[in-house]
């Protein structure tokens, strides 16, 4: 059974870094989109972007300036960092694995998600 | 970014009880969209993609229907697991974007 867990900071201070890590067991990384999704109860579930096991990347456009989703298949683990956050990017952030169907990914097993809260 | 709207935004309903939730995107996506199931503290669980392909695993009372822009989730026989919140997600273009969530709770 595939198990993806989140790790890092819990507390953010505006206008730094979020950094994330998704460790991902039980299963290989190839032909799978490694997604970071991330909810609150302001702006709903939003896509953040993902990185397929190649490396290659896609964003969304609300996050392009500020994201960079990265892996390291080695370790069975990829990454998410968010920079210059502000309030607004407190969230619960899962980590997702994304499976092609057809148009694009459906995301069939996720982390428990971790709470990232930005505040000085 | 294509826009999906869930209605109602939550209900209530009774164990045995046959409910429908409804998606709607502002842009014809094919039959690309998928259903979650979400409890609170946890992760969503996927339940249908390709808007009526059932998940391995996710039980037969559960159904997806639809086409372009107008999708259903309709849970045939309501059980005490399924009260939960549900999510619809459009996968026909990126970025994928979600519903706002219809919660179904206990009358």
């Amino acid at each position: 059974q595939v198990q993806l867990q989140e790790s890092g900071p819990g507390l953010v201070k505006p206008s730094e870094t979020l950094s994330l890590t998704c460790t991902v067991s039980g299963g290989s990384m190839s032909s799978f989109y490694w997604s970071w999704i991330r909810q609150s109860p302001g702006t709903g579930v939003d896509w953040i972007g993902y990185v397929f096991y190649t490396g290659s990347t896609t964003y969304n456009p609300s996050f392009r300036s500020r994201v960079s989703v990265s892996v390291d298949t080695s370790k069975s683990q990829f990454f998410l960092k968010l920079s210059a956050v502000t309030a607004a990017d407190t969230a619960v952030y899962f980590c997702a694995r994304g499976r092609h169907h057809d148009s694009g990914p459906v995301y069939d097993f996720w982390g428990q998600g971790t709470l990232v809260t930005v505040s000085s | 970014a294509i826009q999906m709207t869930q209605s109602p935004s939550s209900f209530s309903a009774s164990t045995g009880d046959r409910v429908a939730i409804t998606c709607r995107a502002t842009q014809a996506i094919s039959s690309y969209l998928a259903w979650y199931q979400q409890k609170p503290g946890k992760a969503p669980k996927l339940l249908i993609y390709g808007a009526s392909i059932l998940q391995s695993g996710v039980p037969s009372r559960f159904n997806g229907s639809g086409s372009g822009t107008d999708f259903t989730l309709t849970i045939s026989c309501l059980q005490s697991e399924d009260f939960a919140t549900y999510y619809c997600q459009q996968y026909y273009t990126y970025p994928p974007t979600f519903g706002g969530g219809t919660n179904v709770d206990f009358k």
